[in-house]
């Protein structure tokens, strides 16, 4: 079956540009994170999202970065006035109960 | 705040040894998950444990998990070219579902 999707799979952006990075989850997976991988911080949880619940945003480094799930399916992170420091891999996992399933990631560099 | 120690970082061996990762992690947990990554790409799900002396093995790899020590070990059996990649563990603490991930053992096997 299809696994998790993500879109665009290379982005590069200008200093201070807005971005968004979407996913799309595996059909009837409930759960879905955000992490980010780079060189020097490896990989961080940004935001996770359960069902309806309301996400928990711990992770996000910054009031710059958002994201939303709309429909328990598709999300969105969004990162506003883009830095250099947030240059880095964004990966999206979903998941039905315990094991996370990663999508290929999102390159973003920010000139 | 759980922190998550691999090691060694780097490993370099050759084909047909033997050797073991050894994942410690800081905080109550009984889940612990191992997954793979080849340069450019995603991650990729290896083991999942879920409870105190859970055992799962796949060809070359057998994965283990001591709650008590705090401690997860991947043993490569018989190493050959094609498990070169970056190895990683990661742990969801009791509180909360998000995973915090090792630094990751990067494996080189030669020929």
């Amino acid at each position: 079956g299809a696994g998790v999707s993500q879109s665009p799979s290379n982005k590069v952006t200008e200093k201070g540009k807005d971005v968004e990075l979407r996913c799309d989850p595996i059909s009837g997976h409930t759960a879905l994170y955000w992490y980010r991988q780079s060189l020097g911080q490896g990989l961080e949880f940004l935001i996770y999202f359960q069902g309806n619940s309301a996400p928990d945003k711990s992770g996000l480094p910054s009031d710059r970065f958002s994201a939303e799930r709309t429909g328990g399916s598709v999300s969105t992170l969004t990162i506003q006035r883009t830095q250099q420091e947030d240059s880095a891999v964004y990966l999206c996992a979903s998941s039905p109960h315990n094991e996370q399933f990663f999508g290929p990631g999102t390159r973003l560099t920010v000139l | 705040e759980l922190k998550v120690e691999q090691n060694p970082l780097f490993l370099s061996m050759q084909e047909g040894k033997n050797y073991t990762i050894y994942c410690n992690y800081s905080t109550t947990s009984d889940r612990l998950y191992w997954y793979r990554q080849d340069p450019g790409k995603s991650l990729e799900s290896l083991f999942v444990l879920l409870s105190n002396g859970a055992v799962k093995q796949e060809g070359r790899l057998m994965a283990s998990l001591d709650t008590k020590a705090r401690l997860s070990t991947l043993h490569i059996t018989a190493a050959v070219h094609d498990l070169s990649a970056t190895y990683f563990c990661a742990v969801e603490p009791g509180s909360a579902r998000q995973l915090t991930f090792g630094s990751g053992t990067q494996l080189t096997v030669l020929p």
